[in-house]
């Protein structure tokens, strides 16, 4: 079956940029998805990206996909405290019907 | 975007006993989905409810354990019966909102931070 995985931990220095890497196995997924977990909340929907594109860019979030690697990063820009989270990676595999989660990296921002 | 309120927001509860824990969307949505986050994990689907049919459990997962019901295209429960220490986890809702169905774009509830003592 589909198999998500991600480095469990990530430390960046307030105003650099953190780069968040996650691969997959199943190459038929159609979709792909960014969520942040603040603590004690629910999952929010960063952004996601379709198979078919490389990149997407949403403000201060650059998504790039490697079909062919299949690997799938989320860059963000001039980090702040705020984004301090654990960050999921998701696949949506064709013929699951349902999200496949990481483990989630947690992102820790230091001044 | 859906917006979905999840209640309660946590409880501690004796081995042994049941808790309910119900889900509100503030649109009427074909699928939702329940999932468990154990301490330190991933989520972990449990199940899909449909309105108006039995749920679908997956694998790991089983109706008597974990009852779902889902009497409107707005609403849902789930039931974690005959708790044990290893049911503590956080257990979320979630609904589809995306274009084309299929849950394309999940949104989630704040979740469910249950302690069983």
């Amino acid at each position: 079956g589909e198999d998500v995985e991600q480095s469990l931990f990530l430390s960046v220095r307030e105003g650099d940029s953190s780069v968040i890497n996650c691969t997959y196995t199943d190459s038929s997924s159609t979709y792909l998805y960014w969520y942040k977990q603040e603590p004690g909340a629910g999952l929010q929907l960063l952004t996601y990206i379709f198979s078919n594109m490389d990149m997407k860019q949403d403000q201060r979030l650059t998504v790039l996909l490697n079909k062919k690697d299949k690997h799938l990063s989320l860059r963000i820009a001039d980090t702040q405290t705020g984004d301090s989270a654990i960050y999921f990676c998701a696949s949506f595999p064709r013929g699951y019907n349902k999200l496949i989660f990481g483990a989630g990296t947690r992102l820790a921002v230091h001044p | 975007s859906a917006v979905i309120s999840q209640k309660p927001s946590r409880d501690i509860c004796q081995r042994g006993t049941s808790l309910t824990i119900q889900c509100q969307v503030d649109s009427q949505v074909t699928m939702m989905f329940w999932y468990r986050q154990q301490p330190g994990q991933s989520l972990t689907l449990i199940a899909t409810a449909n309105q108006g049919s039995e749920a679908t459990y997956e694998s790991g997962f089983v109706i008597d354990k974990f009852p779902i019901s889902r009497p409107n295209l707005t609403f849902s429960t789930l039931t974690v019966s005959n708790m044990s220490p290893e049911d503590s986890s956080i257990y979320l809702c979630s609904v589809e909102g995306g274009r084309g169905g299929m849950n394309t774009e999940a949104f989630f509830g704040q979740g469910t931070r249950l302690t069983v003592v």
